[in-house]
């Protein structure tokens, strides 16, 4: 089955750091172009951050300097490393693959509070 | 990066056809013909429904379509049925490869 399954969402006080993990299966994720998308509760869908390569990262003003975006192809894994978290940052963060994204995982919640 | 301008809310009656504008700047869909269109259910993952503007993805029904006119794009859904009640979303490919959403339309069907 085609699908992708993110991790790693979870409590974070403000200014903290969390790695969020997105595993692919039934397809090779390094043809695509691979996205991070968030939405806060009650909210719209917000773009955070672009792949395609180690070399070829985008990243949306609001998280860029504080959140990196990664791939490790050999593992079909995708990852987005937070830091200095706010409370802003509070939503469900989706991978998406393709370009516009077609496939999606189902999210994993991140929540930033004291 | 400025969010794509949508209406809050769009309603019809089942069977009616009712349009989704989309609209962005000469830095997105005026300048691109990669604008997609999303369905989402609460508590779902978003659904691609249209991309390029006009193409539909495998077992998208043909009652969605797309269009656009210089900066604004538009979703179509013709003879509106209960289960398109959901909140929909545009996208659009932007400079610097980025990728900038709408702000969401809630559909409701009457």
């Amino acid at each position: 089955e085609v699908q992708l399954v993110e991790s790693g969402g979870g409590l974070v006080q403000p200014g903290g750091s969390l790695r969020l993990s997105c595993a692919g299966s039934g397809f090779t994720v390094s043809n695509n172009y691979r996205s991070w998308v968030r939405q806060a509760p009650g909210k719209g869908l917000e773009w955070v951050s672009g792949f395609y390569s180690a070399g070829s990262t985008y990243y949306a003003d609001s998280v860029r300097g504080r959140f990196t975006i990664s791939g490790d192809d050999s593992k079909n894994m995708l990852f987005l490393q937070m830091s200095s978290l706010i409370v802003e940052d509070t939503a469900v963060y989706y991978c998406a693959s393709g370009l516009p994204p077609g496939l999606w995982g189902r999210g994993t919640l991140v929540t930033v509070s004291s | 990066q400025s969010a794509l301008t949508q209406p809050a809310s769009v309603s019809g009656s089942p069977g009616q056809s009712i349009t989704i504008s989309c609209t962005g700047s000469s830095s997105d869909v005026g300048r691109y013909n990669l604008v997609s269109w999303y369905q989402q259910h609460p508590g779902k993952a978003p659904k691609l429904m249209i991309y390029e503007v006009t193409k539909r993805p495998s077992g998208v029904s043909n009652r969605f379509s797309g269009s656009k006119s210089g900066n604004t794009a538009s979703l179509t859904i013709s003879g509106l049925q209960a289960e398109d009640e959901a909140d929909y979303y545009c996208c659009s490919f932007a400079v610097s490869s980025t990728l900038v959403f709408g702000g969401g339309t809630k559909v409701t069907v009457l």
